[in-house]
């Protein structure tokens, strides 16, 4: 299996412009989650989904954060417009259904808005 | 919420050694469960060790193992026979087992293990 796969690997932008992240989730996997890590604040969960259906988007930081799934093997976050403070390290992750079916993360995109 | 804690911000052992990493969480939750992952520099996060709650005996995998202390709410990692592909930022987790939870990990701000030639 391929694992979870993300990209790009790296973004570098400007302050202003639209940042668009990409996941692909290991086949058969149920559940799709965003994290965000960064020194001060460590890894946040952003947003899950499950079969598709964004299920608690609570720790999205504000409304230019949207992320989309709109099939079981895609899934996008957008920032728009980006701010330097948004500069972090995004990782997607997958697990299946099982209650105890283990979390697998990907590489991650490093952002750094400028 | 459930909140955990790491209180060494950075650690360090001789290769060949054994280091052990400290994490305390807080939880009103009986049902549980917790993970080291360990992060190299090439960023990926891997799943080392998982403990569920309700069990008494300690987890183990290899090299690894932790000290699961339910009521002092404590779950260190031990690292015996330290190599220098242990170095890494390590992570402890927590997850709540309770049924129609959201499946969310809440983690700790990590321990930098560096292992010394």
């Amino acid at each position: 299996d391929a694992g979870v796969i993300q990209s790009p690997r790296h973004e570098v932008t400007e302050m202003g412009q639209e940042v668009t992240l990409r996941c692909k989730p290991i086949s058969g996997h149920d559940y799709l989650f965003w994290y965000r890590q960064t020194m001060m604040r460590g890894l946040e969960l952003l947003i899950y989904f499950n079969n598709n259906v964004p299920i608690d988007d609570s720790g999205m930081p504000e409304d230019r954060f949207s992320a989309k799934m709109p099939n079981a093997s895609f899934s996008t976050l957008k920032i728009q417009p980006s701010e330097p403070r948004d500069s972090a390290v995004y990782f997607c992750a997958s697990r299946t259904g099982s209650f105890t079916g283990e979390l697998f993360f990907g590489e991650g995109s490093r952002l750094t808005v400028l | 919420a459930q909140t955990v804690t790491q209180s060494q911000p950075e650690m360090s052992v001789q290769e060949a050694e054994t280091v052990t990493l400290s994490c305390t969480y807080d939880t009103s939750e009986s049902d549980y469960y917790l993970f080291w992952y360990k992060q190299p520099p090439s960023r990926q996060m891997i799943l080392v060790i998982r403990q569920e709650a309700y069990k008494q005996q300690n987890a183990t995998e290899n090299r690894f193992s932790v000290n699961f202390q339910k009521a002092a709410k404590s779950f260190s990692l031990k690292i015996s026979d330290s190599q220098l592909g242990d170095a890494a930022m390590y992570f402890c987790a927590y997850r709540s087992a309770k049924r129609g939870s959201n499946y969310k990990l809440t983690f700790g701000k990590g321990t930098l293990l560096t292992v010394n030639p």
